[in-house]
């Protein structure tokens, strides 16, 4: 069964950082890119970024609203996706949710964890 | 650029069935699609994939219940039978090179 489980949010004070982690299980977590999506409250889906596998490069591309500010990794020995948040801004207060990149689609999500950025 | 257009609500009665839609924007009528349920209070889950052709890929444990079908830039997820569980926010969702795109979404009230 694929899992994919989000931890690391919080409350957070504006230009602050945090690392949010995502553990995949269920699948051979080296072979997909990983995403990560937010959801303002009360708002839509917003994509955030996504990170390819490794046989394309390993590299990763980002929302116009994040680049620059966020970077996401993979560990894929430990199958582990991350997203680093840098000068956070009270606009990104957000669930954020991990998914499984199937060729651009997300085919299976996380239950996502809230980030809260306020003074 | 490269925008999906969804109305922000939509009802029916339950039992019956109701056609969501989704809109491609000007020169990106022939890209696949994706549609994703988010219930209330819950994580999105992804329903299906949807080509421009009409065929359509569903995801794990996804009732026969939903379908997809296309006709030039839209794209459409029909719900026959609505049941209650069936009330939640739909959205679209596609890709480029290097991008990720959602819709709005639209929200489906139960009747």
């Amino acid at each position: 069964e694929v899992q994919l489980v989000e931890s690391g949010g919080g409350l957070v004070q504006p230009g602050r950082s945090l690392r949010l982690s995502c553990t995949a299980s269920g699948f051979t977590f080296g072979d997909y890119a990983m995403s990560w999506v937010r959801q303002a409250p009360g708002k839509g889906l917003e994509w955030v970024g996504f990170i390819r596998r490794k046989a394309f490069g390993g590299t990763a591309e980002y929302a116009a609203s994040v680049k620059g500010r966020f970077t996401i990794s993979r560990d894929d020995s430990k199958s582990i996706a991350y997203l680093q948040m840098n000068s956070l801004k009270t606009e990104d207060t957000a669930v954020y949710y991990c998914t499984r990149d199937y060729g651009g689609l997300p085919d299976y999500w996380g239950q996502g964890t809230l980030v809260t950025v306020s003074s | 650029q490269l925008v999906l257009t969804q109305s922000p609500s939509a009802s029916a009665s339950l039992g019956a069935s109701v056609n969501l839609t989704c809109t491609l924007s000007s020169g990106h009528s022939s890209f696949p699609i994706a549609w994703h349920q988010q219930q209330p209070e819950k994580g999105p889950r992804y329903l299906m994939k949807l080509n421009n052709d009409g065929s359509h890929s569903k995801g794990d444990g996804i009732p026969d219940r939903f379908s997809g079908s296309s006709s030039g830039a839209e794209r459409y997820l029909t719900i026959s039978s609505l049941q209650s569980e069936d009330e939640a926010d739909y959205y679209c969702q596609t890709w480029g090179t290097g991008i990720r795109v959602f819709g709005g979404g639209t929200k489906l009230t139960v009747l």
